[in-house]
This record gives structure tokens, sequence and C-alpha cells, in this order.
């Protein structure tokens, strides 16, 4: 079955240094990828999204690249700030499935 | 135009009571999904609506959950006797469809935090 695994957290950083969360994915077929965010109290919220290989998705000066070699989808930012700090859940959603598939969720802690 | 919003935002129960928590989904949205969030855990799915009916309930933890959805719009899950392992906050989410490809990203409502006594 579809599986997403995400590297464990708390990522610990002072701001202004480069992020980069590790997301790898099983799935079949050519899934479409995602990374949400959930801020302290909140729901998740889409961050961004791809929909093919070699497709980056970027928002806030986030960035993913689908990586259908490596089956990676990894979120990387070149400055992170405190308000950056929350929870960051990777995601797949397979053609022929209506279920997504969320990995565990890393947790981004960004000291001024 | 509005989110998806959940109420009550948080819910303090006592052991064996029953509650009922609702989801008003994205005008439009004909998938609704509910997902329970334990503390510090990542998402466990629940139930998956399509319209009004509910293709997978596969997720539902025991016969004590269960869950509707109406007019192809609000749902409520309802979560009878709980106990103290049922605390958690429950998230709801709906999409424009349900199936692979653009336009399926989800929609997270605030979520209601619930605690059973």
């Amino acid at each position: 079955g579809d599986s997403v695994t995400q590297m464990e957290g708390p990522v610990t950083l002072s701001e202004e240094a480069f992020l980069t969360i590790n997301c790898t994915y099983t799935a079949t077929g050519y899934p479409s990828l995602f990374w949400y965010v959930q801020y302290p109290g909140e729901g998740l919220q889409l961050l961004l999204k791809a929909t093919k290989a070699d497709d980056k998705g970027s928002n806030k000066g986030f960035e993913a690249t689908y990586r259908k070699e490596t089956t990676s989808f990894h979120l990387e930012k070149g400055s992170v700030q405190v308000s950056d700090s929350a929870v960051y859940f990777c995601a797949l959603l397979s053609g022929g499935s209506y279920i997504p598939t969320f990995g565990r969720g890393t947790s981004l802690i960004v000291h001024p | 135009g509005a989110g998806v919003s959940q109420s009550p935002s948080n819910k303090v129960t006592e052991k064996g009571k029953d509650v009922e928590l609702r989801c008003d989904p994205i005008s439009g949205h004909t998938a609704l999904y509910w997902y329970r969030q334990s503390l510090g855990q990542g998402l466990e799915f629940l139930i998956y609506f399509q319209g009004n009916s509910a293709p997978d309930k596969s997720g539902l933890p025991s016969d004590r959950f269960s869950a509707e959805r109406t007019g192809g719009s609000v749902s409520t899950l309802t979560i009878q006797r709980t106990q103290q392992e049922d605390s958690a906050v429950y998230l709801c989410a709906s999409s424009l469809w349900a199936s692979g490809g653009a336009g399926n990203e989800q929609f997270f409502g605030p979520g209601t935090r619930l605690t059973v006594l």
C-alpha cells in the first residue's frame, strides 16, 4: 500500500537558517504530492503541491520538487523565520485512491 | 469565501456520555473527511464521504463511532459512550473531489478538541 516517510523531529533551527525536511514515499502509479502545515492550535493548511514528476511546488519561500527517480518530495526554505515554527506534513494521493496518505509530521522550531 | 468550519471548538465530557461533532465543508466540495489527531501524533483517518454516501468507513475505531452527511453538505461525527482514549482533536477536511489529479487538495477545519474526563 501507499506510505509516506518523514524525518523525525523536532527540527530546531536559528532564524535565517536553511531548512530541509525530508519526505520519501511509496505509491502505485503517479500520485499527487502535498506539503501541509499546521500552526499551533489550528487545522492543517495546504502549503504546496505537485501533481507530476519534476514539478516544483512553491509558496511563501518554501519549495519542493517531485522526484520520481528517488520517490522524494523534500521541503526546503532558504531562510526560516520564527513564524515558520509549526508541524509540517507530507502527503500523497494516488490516482486510484480517494484517501490521502499522510506522513507522521515533522515539528519545526525556529529560535530568534 | 468561508472555509471549513467545525463546532464546537472545544468539548469536555464525562466518560460514558455521547458527543456530536459538526463539520461545515466549503460549499460545492463533494468529498468530506474526518480525521483524529492525538497529542503529538499524526493524522488517523476515520471516514470519507463522497456526496452523502460513505464509501470508506474503514478507519472508524469501533462501533461507538458513526458519522452521517446530509444534503451533500454538513456532516456530524457521533461518539457514543465516550472513553478517555477518545480524547483527541477531531479534524474535518473537504475537497472539490476525491480522486487523484488537480483540485484534490484538502481544506481543513480548525478542529474540535475533545476531552473525556
